[in-house]
């Protein structure tokens, strides 16, 4: 069954430091990727996904990931945190079942940024 | 074109009751899947309803159930609240595609008192 991993409940950098976030998945077919980011009191919002097309995806806000098959890993990254990047972020798998697709969850990291 | 719609935003209830939530798709979306989100769980998933049908289930009781109408607008219910089902319940749409990425509503935060 395809799951993922975070590690890291919660991470704290300082303003203008590099940002990383570390997702493992766990998947028997190849894995569809997803980094969502929800801001405080709102539902989540995309920031990337994995399509196969380029190992390195480029998001919103600066964000990128990589997809490293190898180590099954898809990290977030950001070479220079701001302020206004402070919430919860969320790495997912979409899997196939019941004739569809659902989409699974990482348990969150917390991002807290100092100035 | 309007996001994702739930309603009420906040919920306020006793052990034993019910309560139904509910959500409007992004128009032309055909899947509406349900999560529990609370601190230290992340977002657990409960159900996905497509053109209608529950086409997959979460590992919650069967006192979670929804259900999903002609227009694709769903709604979830819950019967015998417990203190533990307070947690903010989100939506999220899509076409129901395989590589698709899904829209959340802005939840329903439920507090079982």
């Amino acid at each position: 069954a395809q799951s993922v991993t975070q590690l890291g409940s919660h991470v704290s950098v300082s303003e203008g430091a590099l940002v990383l976030l570390r997702c493992n998945y766990s998947s028997s077919v190849p894995p569809y990727l997803f980094w969502y980011v929800q801001y405080p009191n709102q539902g989540l919002q995309l920031l990337l996904k994995y399509t196969s097309a380029a190992t390195l995806v480029k998001g919103i806000n600066g964000f990128e990931a990589e997809f490293k098959k190898s180590e099954t890993s898809f990290h977030l990254t950001k070479p220079s945190a701001h302020m206004s990047d402070a919430a919860e972020y969320f790495c997912a798998v979409r899997a196939p079942g019941g004739g569809g697709f659902k989409t699974i969850f990482g348990a969150g990291t917390r991002l807290f940024v100092k100035a | 074109k309007a996001g994702v719609t739930q309603t009420p935003r906040y919920l306020i209830k006793t052990r034993g009751q019910q309560v139904t939530l509910s959500c409007s798709p992004i128009s032309g979306h055909r899947s509406v899947s349900w999560y529990q989100q609370t601190p230290g769980q992340g977002l657990q998933f409960l159900f996905e309803y497509f053109s209608e049908t529950q086409r997959n289930k979460g590992n919650f009781p069967g006192r979670f159930s929804g259900r999903q109408f002609s227009n694709s607008r769903s709604e979830m219910n819950v019967s015998t609240l417990e203190l533990g089902d307070s947690a903010l319940y989100l939506c999220a749409s899509s076409l129901g595609q395989e590589n698709e990425k899904l829209f959340f509503g802005s939840g329903t935060q439920l507090s079982v008192l």
